[in-house]
């Protein structure tokens, strides 16, 4: 099976740095990555599908980059609403099967 | 405007069984693969069950392989979940989440992500 791995496990940063947090596949999965949101008591919120197209109505300070095994998701100017925890998942196979990496928590500096 | 609201959740015995609701609205349901994702309390996102548009394909995870049955009735636009021989193992709250396919080629599509999500269930396994 696939698995995902991300780091940082945590980061702490301030309104306005640049974020970047990266996710790593244990085989290659094409472009077949995804980015989420999730914030305390809330249900996840997907950024990112197919490793770099930004979901309608997603600010365009969030990113993604990346194929094959190795991913980012980068925040340009980091705002108060975003932090929270953020998720990759793939699910490159069919019928699908789907890996969700361990999470990024972004907190505030 | 998507909306998915899942329900059924509550307090079990270790070995009990329970069954989750998801009624969804604001698309064409038929058209889309529906799947369960669960998050234990204090954890991160784990995948439970998607089944494709029509119920005729499913795959779950080996956690749940054997003991849940997902399930879908396209006529009343809801998603299900039975759940059997549940363990502490399995409490968490369960989202709903409508699964979209990059692409598909015949019959078979790839590349899924869950872009739209309910607000969870909460199933407690506890004696």
């Amino acid at each position: 099976d696939i698995q995902l791995t991300q780091s940082p496990s945590s980061l702490s940063a301030s309104v306005g740095d640049r974020v970047t947090i990266t996710c790593r596949a244990t085989q290659s999965i094409s472009n077949s990555l995804s980015w989420y949101q999730q914030k305390p008591g809330k249900a996840p919120k997907l950024l990112i599908y197919a490793a770099s197209t930004l979901q309608s109505g997603v600010p365009s300070r969030f990113s993604g980059s990346g194929s094959g095994t190795d991913f980012t998701l980068t925040i340009s100017s980091l705002q108060p609403e975003d932090f929270a925890t953020y998720y990759c998942q793939q699910s490159y196979s069919t019928p699908p099967i789907f890996t969700f990496g361990p999470g990024t928590k972004v907190d505030i500096k | 405007e998507v909306q998915m609201l899942e329900s059924g959740g509550g307090l079990v015995q270790p070995g009990g069984s329970l069954r989750l609701s998801c009624g969804a609205s604001g698309f064409s349901f038929s058209s889309y693969a529906m799947s369960w994702v669960r998050q234990a309390p204090g954890r991160g996102l784990e995948w439970v069950s998607t089944v494709s548009g029509v119920g005729g394909s499913t795959s779950y995870a080996d956690s749940v392989k054997g003991r849940f049955t997902i399930s879908r009735d396209n006529s009343k636009n809801t998603l299900y979940l039975q759940m059997n021989s549940l363990r502490a193992e399995d409490t968490a709250l369960y989202y709903c989440a409508k699964s979209t396919a990059l692409y598909c080629s015949g019959t078979s599509c790839y590349s899924y992500y869950f872009d739209y999500w309910g607000q969870g269930t909460l199933v407690t396994v506890s004696s």
